[in-house]
């Protein structure tokens, strides 16, 4: 088990689906990440929340949409996704943006899109 | 964007083995960690490491900042530290935004 929980483990969904993916941590982090990871690659950046701002990586479509309701959460909302989107989806977080912290991954959430 | 290349790409090794993992990257850095995946997708932070050198068991690390590379050593491997081998690197110009490598795919025979 780690520090970082993510829900669901596992997750299938229609092209026409509405879905959420949940991550938390409870060890007083400040920032918080997505990340995408297609098979045999490594992950890719999508989105980071830190003191309560979001930058987004300009390149991730609009059809995933991240929302931290409060400091230990990150939800990451998926609607009309497309077979490509089909990846582990790993959250991390770390005690602060910019310094010099290391990162506590989850243990992801393996999305089929079909 | 920061340039992250890891080598090599592949290595086997015979149990009892020692290793040596590279990582070059192409701009100065505010912070780099080395990361393990196992088979089942958990990342596993080994070491952060912006400069200097540190060691943890079997394994230890080295960055030398001023050269824009760090190496991961793995001493007497074993078969449970297969899995693949991520160096992420956040740069200056980008903080908090860590770019990783392609990795190194471990794998060790008994």
């Amino acid at each position: 088990d780690t520090e970082v929980t993510q829900t669901p483990k596992h997750l299938v969904m229609g092209m026409t689906n509405k879905k959420s993916l949940k991550c938390e941590q409870h060890m007083g982090h400040r920032a918080m990440y997505w990340y995408k990871q297609k098979a045999k690659k490594p992950p890719e950046l999508m989105f980071v929340y830190s003191y309560e701002k979001l930058s987004i990586n300009e390149s991730v479509p609009s059809r995933f949409s991240p929302e931290c309701p409060n400091s230990s959460l990150l939800n990451l909302h998926l609607h009309a996704l497309q077979p490509e989107d089909s990846a582990l989806y790993l959250c991390a977080s770390s005690q602060a943006e910019g310094q010099t912290y290391g990162y506590t991954f989850g243990s992801g959430t393996r999305l089929t899109v079909v | 964007g920061i340039q992250v290349e890891q080598s090599p790409p592949d290595l086997i090794l015979q149990e009892g083995a020692n290793s040596t993992l590279r990582c070059n990257f192409s701009d100065s850095v505010n912070n780099l960690q080395w990361f393990h995946q196992n088979p089942w997708g958990q990342l596993i932070n080994l070491f952060y490491i912006p400069s200097g050198t540190k060691q943890n068991g079997r394994l230890s690390a080295t960055t030398v900042a001023t050269e824009r590379y760090s190496l991961l050593y793995i001493s007497s491997s074993q078969t449970t530290d297969s899995g693949v081998y991520f160096c992420a690197v956040e740069p200056y110009t980008n903080a908090g935004k860590s770019t990783f490598g392609d990795g190194t795919t471990l794998t060790v025979k008994p």
